[in-house]
């Protein structure tokens, strides 16, 4: 079975600044998917990144990118220039290439941006 | 739709009453999905529809909980007396056949038994 894991369960930053939250993940899968989706208070879930592991390029979506590292088995995700519309719980998520099965979530990291 | 729309977006019920939560889903996904968000917690999965294949019932915490999807559209998640417990945000998401590219969510379903 797949599993996610977010080991951060909170996290501030001042805004302007850099954060990374971290996120591993076990699988004996080679071909997958991972996700970083982000929750504000209004608890619509929003995907914000997306990494196919078999690119080894690391996506990048404006203030956001991700190390992705396979042998590591490690996801993380770097917001740049950290604005308060960040803040919000950040969930890391995983799901095989074949489809069958649900993707699989961390239980979040809650991160605050300070003024 | 434009997007997963929920219904109702917020519930009160009492202890032991049953409740309907409805999902509509992006037109053109074969897939659906229920999670449970309890507060301040990750999702956990309970059932996914693909296509008129089996559901996936795997996720589902007891036999008090059901969904359907009917016409590979409308989805209802169905909780019989309710418990305390079953308190929680209720989400439904959908996504083209397998997945890769990301789910779309609704915006949930606030559960409360009173």
């Amino acid at each position: 079975a797949q599993t996610v894991t977010q080991s951060q369960p909170e996290m501030s930053v001042q805004e302007a600044e850099t954060v990374t939250l971290s996120c591993t993940y076990d699988t004996s899968e080679s071909n997958y998917y991972l996700f970083w989706y982000k929750q504000p208070p209004s608890r619509q879930m929003i995907l914000v990144i997306r990494q196919e592991a078999y690119k080894q390029q690391n996506a990048t979506e404006n203030r956001f990118s991700v190390n992705f590292q396979k042998a590591a088995k490690s996801f993380s995700l770097k917001i740049s220039d950290s604005q308060l519309g960040d803040t919000a719980m950040y969930f890391c998520a995983f799901i095989p290439n074949s489809g069958n099965t649900p993707l699989v979530f961390g239980k979040g990291t809650r991160l605050s941006v300070i003024a | 739709g434009a997007g997963v729309s929920q219904s109702p977006s917020n519930k009160v019920t009492e202890k032991g009453k049953d409740v309907e939560l409805r999902c509509d889903p992006i037109s053109g996904h074969t897939a659906l999905y229920w999670y449970r968000q309890s507060l301040g917690q990750g999702l956990e999965f309970l059932i996914y529809f693909q296509g008129n294949s089996a559901p996936d019932k795997s996720g589902l915490p007891s036999d008090r909980f059901s969904a359907e999807r009917t016409g590979g559209s409308v989805s209802t998640l169905t909780i019989q007396r309710t418990q305390q417990e079953d308190s929680a945000v209720y989400l439904c998401a959908s996504s083209y056949v397998s997945g890769g590219y990301g789910y779309t969510f609704g915006s949930g379903t606030r559960l409360t038994v009173v």
